[in-house]
């Protein structure tokens, strides 16, 4: 069946430092993919999407590429700010919506 | 206001109860979902619902069951409660064309004694 795997957490980086989360997945069809952010107390938002290979999807100077020949949807930005302390959630939907198991951001000053 | 909307907050309860979550939207979606979360184990999908009268089997139904009221309410009930059902739990919404990205409410946060 679909799955979605992510890169263990937490993470833990300095204000302005580079943030890669990495995102494989296993799909029987042709997914679209996403990358949801759940704040405190909150319930998940969505961040970006892609929905076809080789499509980037970008937001609030995050990106990410789906990348069929790799089954990946890496998740990117070059300069995190506290504020994108977080928890950051790899997901597809081939008709049946796949999360992965999250990856907690801490962002320090 | 938020557009979809969880009941209760937080719940407390014991074993062997029965409770019921409930979600309503206005954002005039036709899809519903309930999934539970847990550490380490992201979101699992526990029921969904296309339309008022369509309702089906996520990864881990057993012990649940749903209620598609109307278009905009989606019910979730366990039966005979069990420590094991302590989680989070998440109700959301997308539009019926393929693609979309869900809307999630911010949640339930419920535990079994």
């Amino acid at each position: 069946g679909n799955s979605v795997t992510q890169m263990e957490g937490p993470v833990t980086l300095s204000e302005e430092a580079f943030l890669t989360i990495n995102c494989t997945y296993t799909a029987t069809g042709y997914p679209s993919l996403f990358w949801y952010v759940q704040y405190p107390g909150e319930g998940l938002q969505l961040l970006l999407k892609a929905t076809k290979a080789d499509d980037k999807g970008s937001n609030k100077g995050f990106e990410a590429t789906y990348r069929k020949e790799t089954t990946s949807f890496h998740l990117e930005k070059g300069s995190v700010q506290v504020s994108d302390s977080a928890v950051y959630f790899c997901a597809l939907d081939d008709n049946d919506m796949r999360f992965g198991a999250g990856t907690r951001l801490t962002v320090k000053p | 206001d938020a557009d979809v909307t969880q009941t209760p907050r937080n719940r407390i309860t014991k074993t062997g109860k029965r409770i019921m979550l409930e979600c309503s939207q206005t954002k005039g979606h036709d899809r519903m979902y309930w999934y539970r979360q847990d550490p380490g184990l992201g979101l699992r999908l526990i029921y969904y619902s296309f339309d008022v009268k369509d309702i089906n089997k996520g990864e881990i139904s057993d012990g649940y069951s749903v209620s598609r009221q109307a278009q905009a309410k989606f019910s979730l009930s366990l039966e005979s409660a069990i420590p094991n059902q302590t989680a989070l739990y998440f109700c959301a919404t997308s539009d019926l064309q393929r693609d979309q990205p869900q809307h999630f409410g911010d949640g339930t946060r419920l535990s079994i004694l």
